[in-house]
């Protein structure tokens, strides 16, 4: 069982380029979320989607756009890069159940905009 | 809207010192989780605490929940190079049926020879 999958591990990408980062969970788990890291700033929430074919605004969601066609993947697309989201982005997906809210995390893509 | 926030930011230890960080939320949580991220990595979970009051131990890591479900600790006895990351909590946010969850800003843990 691989989990959460994500891709690409890092990128190097100009300003202005379009980029979509991928993930893929085999768990069968509902809810999806993508977080963004910065040093000193944690983990912060930029989509979410609580079911396939549902998606929600994290707490900053400008510049980012996510889609879910089916229970399994959940992209993160970048329309058009600019240096301030250079970060490492996190891809996790939630268990269900009563009381249930434990996430796990893909391995991370390192995001270096130029 | 939901602010966690951890002290302290930043803890160096002597190897075999005792750890601990705090929690706080701004508001009353249905549960708390803890997560660790070991340099480079990604968060793993590590524990939910629901009950007030609530005390659990895994090894070596104490987690407590407080009374008023507004705070939480993590203290980890005798420390090893081994328990050198990041730890975060995180509540479930208020809205949104409880399926989105606030970290707290988290402590990096630094454990020296």
């Amino acid at each position: 069982i691989a989990g959460i999958t994500q891709a690409p591990t890092s990128q190097i990408l100009a300003a202005g380029r379009r980029m979509t980062l991928r993930c893929t969970q085999d768990m069968r788990h509902n809810a999806m979320y993508w977080y963004r890291q910065d040093l000193g700033l944690g983990l912060r929430l930029i989509h979410y989607s609580n079911t396939a074919g549902t998606t929600g605004k994290g707490e900053v969601p400008d510049g980012y756009s996510v889609s879910r066609a089916n229970t399994d993947d959940f992209p993160l697309t970048l329309a058009s890069a600019v240096p301030s989201q250079t970060s490492v982005y996190f891809c996790a997906s939630r268990e269900t159940g009563w009381y249930q809210e434990t996430q796990y995390f893909g391995p991370g893509t390192r995001l270096l905009v130029l | 809207g939901q602010q966690v926030m951890q002290i302290p930011q930043y803890q160096h230890v002597q190897e075999g010192e005792d750890f601990t960080t705090y929690c706080n939320s701004s508001t009353t949580l249905s549960n708390i989780q803890w997560y660790k991220q070991r340099p480079g990595g990604h968060p793993v979970f590590l524990i939910q605490l629901v009950k007030s009051g609530e005390v659990k131990k895994q090894k070596r890591l104490t987690f407590q929940f407080g009374e008023a479900k507004k705070n939480s600790s993590l203290h980890i006895t005798a420390t090893q190079t081994t328990d050198v990351g990041t730890y975060f909590c995180a509540g479930p946010e208020l809205t949104g049926g409880g399926n989105k969850l606030t970290f707290g800003t988290g402590t990096q843990l630094k454990v020296e020879l």
